[in-house]
């Protein structure tokens, strides 16, 4: 199956923006999805296609795709920002299932 | 209001059977494919396989195939996941997650249960 890797750990300071990226050869095909998930809550849609947000997600996050990476910003990171992120695509070897990548903690400083 | 309701935590010991659910409410449950995800004590999420409720169509993730049984019933609206025979190693959280999006190019879950603890343990 499809492999998407991102950095296991990423820092921001306050009010600064910060890029999460996400690496696989699925993602030359097919839009990546991220999700946001803080401990002991389930997992938040935050982006997916072409940057698009669901209700209630602030427009500090975006997403943005070339080549085999995906990255997911947040402009202007908040305290509450701090949290788990994972990007998730189609797997090109297996057409309707999804693989995640292995998620990225971001600590706000 | 969209709610996807998942069933309470279980205490389990190895070799145990068990089956969990997730019931959904506030849209058409048939018309939606609803997927499951694991995660592990400080680990990431996996994708674990996803159910048509419409016609119980159902596809595994390849570690997951033969492992875990998806199945729905419409007339409940709830999904389930089970296992024949329980191992330590599939102590984990278990989330339900509705695929609101689903395009050629793109797919994304809007919409969670609130997690299942699953505790196999002798």
């Amino acid at each position: 199956s499809s492999v998407l890797t991102q950095d296991p750990a990423v820092s921001v300071t306050l009010g600064q923006r910060v890029r999460i990226t996400c690496q696989g050869d699925s993602l030359r095909s097919f839009s990546a999805t991220w999700y946001q998930k803080r401990p002991g809550q389930a997992p938040v849609l935050l982006v997916y296609g072409k940057n698009n947000r669901p209700s209630g997600i602030p427009d500090r996050f975006s997403g943005s795709s070339s080549g085999n990476t995906a990255s997911l910003t947040i402009s202007g990171a908040q305290a509450e920002d701090e949290a788990d992120y994972y990007c998730n695509c189609r797997d090109s070897s297996y057409g309707l299932l999804e693989v995640f990548g292995g998620g990225t903690k971001l600590t706000v400083l | 209001e969209v709610q996807l309701v998942q069933s309470g935590a279980e205490v389990k010991k190895p070799g145990e059977s068990l089956k969990i659910s997730c019931q959904g409410s506030g849209y058409s449950f048939i018309s939606y494919w609803i997927g499951w995800v694991r995660q592990k004590p400080g680990r990431g999420l996996e994708w674990m396989g996803i159910i048509y409720p419409g016609d119980s169509d159902t596809k595994y993730g390849p570690s997951f195939q033969g492992q875990v049984t998806i199945s729905a019933d419409k007339s409940t609206n709830t999904a389930y996941l089970q296992w024949a025979s329980l191992e330590a190693s599939d102590t984990a959280i278990y989330y339900c997650a509705r695929r609101g999006v689903d395009s050629i190019s793109s797919r994304a879950s809007d919409f969670w249960g609130q997690g299942t603890q699953v505790t196999v343990s002798s």
